[in-house]
């Protein structure tokens, strides 16, 4: 069975600090790994990664994907009281079921950045 | 911009009863995705369909049914409702091929309470 295991399930810190999420990965048939940031509504994407070693950027974002040791981290810097948000992290495989491929999702990082 | 449009945005329903949950998408996607999130289980497959009349069960399809007859729109049927059903139901499609995460776009959720 597909697994996707991400610490810490919460975390709260003060603005300016940098943290850093993790996500590690139990899948079959690896296609990518991805990273959404949900606030209020629905989750908004934010990397993807397929590739060992590369780190995406955005902004005070940043994302590398390990596929030798199976995880990932997110890393924000500067942080801001915007940042505030559940973290998901999901893993593409061809889903055992069928023919499609499938997201399975980890718990989440509930992240606070408090004043 | 990609709509994935849910038809309701809480929803308020007594144990036995049967629910409808809609789905409806304006881009043509090929794949849509029923998920329930709930607090520190993180986003759960229920059930998704790759193409029209065409479904496949997902991680936690007992008590649920779906239904594709066309291709933007993709329902979620609840049976007989029960109290452990309460949660945020979250809808998303996306397109055909692999690496279908960036492109995964989520509906604002429906948030389902069963009394």
């Amino acid at each position: 069975e597909d697994k996707v295991v991400q610490s810490p399930l919460s975390l709260v810190v003060h603005e300016g600090d940098t943290v850093t999420l993790n996500c590690s990965y139990e899948v079959t048939n690896f296609r990518s790994l991805l990273w959404y940031k949900q606030e209020k509504k629905a989750p908004t994407f934010l990397f993807m990664l397929t590739s060992s070693g590369i780190e995406k950027k955005s902004g005070r974002l940043s994302s590398i994907l390990d596929k030798k040791e199976l995880f990932s981290i997110l890393n924000i810097t500067a942080t801001q009281t915007g940042d505030s948000a559940v973290y998901l992290c999901a893993v593409e495989a061809k889903y055992s079921g069928g023919g499609a491929d499938g997201l399975t999702f980890g718990k989440g990082t509930h992240l606070i950045i408090q004043p | 911009d990609v709509k994935v449009t849910q038809s309701s945005r809480y929803l308020v329903k007594r144990t036995g009863e049967k629910v409808f949950l809609e789905c409806v998408q304006d881009m043509d996607h090929e794949n849509m995705f029923w998920y329930r999130q709930d607090p520190g289980l993180g986003l759960r497959l229920i059930y998704f369909s790759y193409d029209v009349k065409m479904k496949e069960k997902g991680d936690i399809p007992e008590g649920y049914s779906v239904s594709r007859e066309k291709k933007e729109r993709f329902s979620l049927i609840l049976e007989s409702a029960s109290t452990n059903q309460t949660s945020m139901y979250l809808c998303a499609s996306t397109g055909q091929g692999p690496l279908l995460g960036e492109k995964l776009f989520f509906g604002s959720g429906t948030q389902l309470s069963v009394l």
